[in-house]
């Protein structure tokens, strides 16, 4: 069936430390890829999304490539700041242009100053 | 600022209660909103997606009489769990997609912890 595997936390990182969050999937067909980042205290947002293989997505430093050959949707950045501490949820969407997402079970990251 | 409103934030209640959790789009309409229930370090698991003006549908294993859904307008869907116990303490969070935006996936409530004791 399709799922989301994703890198388990937490992470701490200090500040300006490159960041990596490991992301794979199992999928049927060609589904979009979702990083939805989540703040204490507040709800999931989209963070960045890609459609289809080799595409890019990217927002507020973070950068993650749909790579269809390896499964895989990693988000990075290079340098963190203490306002990204949050926990991170890479998803997919199988159903549609606004179906149900699947998530993976999120990575807490931490950075510290 | 928060386009999907979800309330109550948290929810304690005995036994035997039926809670009601409401999801509201602020500022759009929404035919279609989802319900997910998360527990502690866990994923994001799809409960039901709720339609307007037509029956929810349920996924696998959620059971329908239990988990009640009403899609009472185009902004507002209801969650009752009915007769909670505690194995149904969980954070349920809800989702609608803005219409009209493409491939663009939903904006999330802040979710509801809810506690049966």
């Amino acid at each position: 069936g399709n799922s989301v595997t994703q890198m388990e936390g937490p992470v701490t990182l200090s500040e300006e430390a490159f960041l990596t969050i490991n992301c794979t999937y199992t999928a049927t067909g060609y589904p979009s890829l979702f990083w939805y980042v989540q703040y204490p205290g507040e709800g999931l947002q989209l963070l960045l999304k890609a459609t289809k293989a080799d595409d890019k997505g990217s927002n507020k430093g973070f950068e993650a490539t749909y790579r269809k050959e390896t499964t895989s949707f990693h988000l990075e950045k290079g340098s963190v700041q203490v306002s990204d501490s949050a926990v991170y949820f890479c998803a997919l969407n199988y159903g549609g242009s606004q179906g149900n997402l699947i998530f993976g079970k999120g990575t807490k990251l931490s950075v510290k100053p | 600022g928060a386009v999907v409103s979800q309330h109550p934030s948290w929810v304690i209640c005995k036994s035997g209660t039926s809670v009601k959790i409401e999801c509201r789009s602020l500022d759009f309409q929404a035919t279609t909103m989802f319900w997910y229930r998360q527990f502690p370090k866990q994923s994001l698991m799809l409960m039901a997606t709720s339609n307007e003006g037509s029956k929810a549908t349920y996924e696998q294993g959620v059971e329908k009489d239990k988990f009640l859904i009403n899609h009472a307008s185009l902004t507002l869907s209801t969650l009752t769990v009915t007769s909670a116990h505690p194995e149904d303490s969980s954070f349920y969070i809800c989702s609608a997609p803005r219409e009209g935006m493409g491939n663009q996936p939903q904006h999330f409530g802040d979710g509801t912890r809810l506690s049966i004791l």
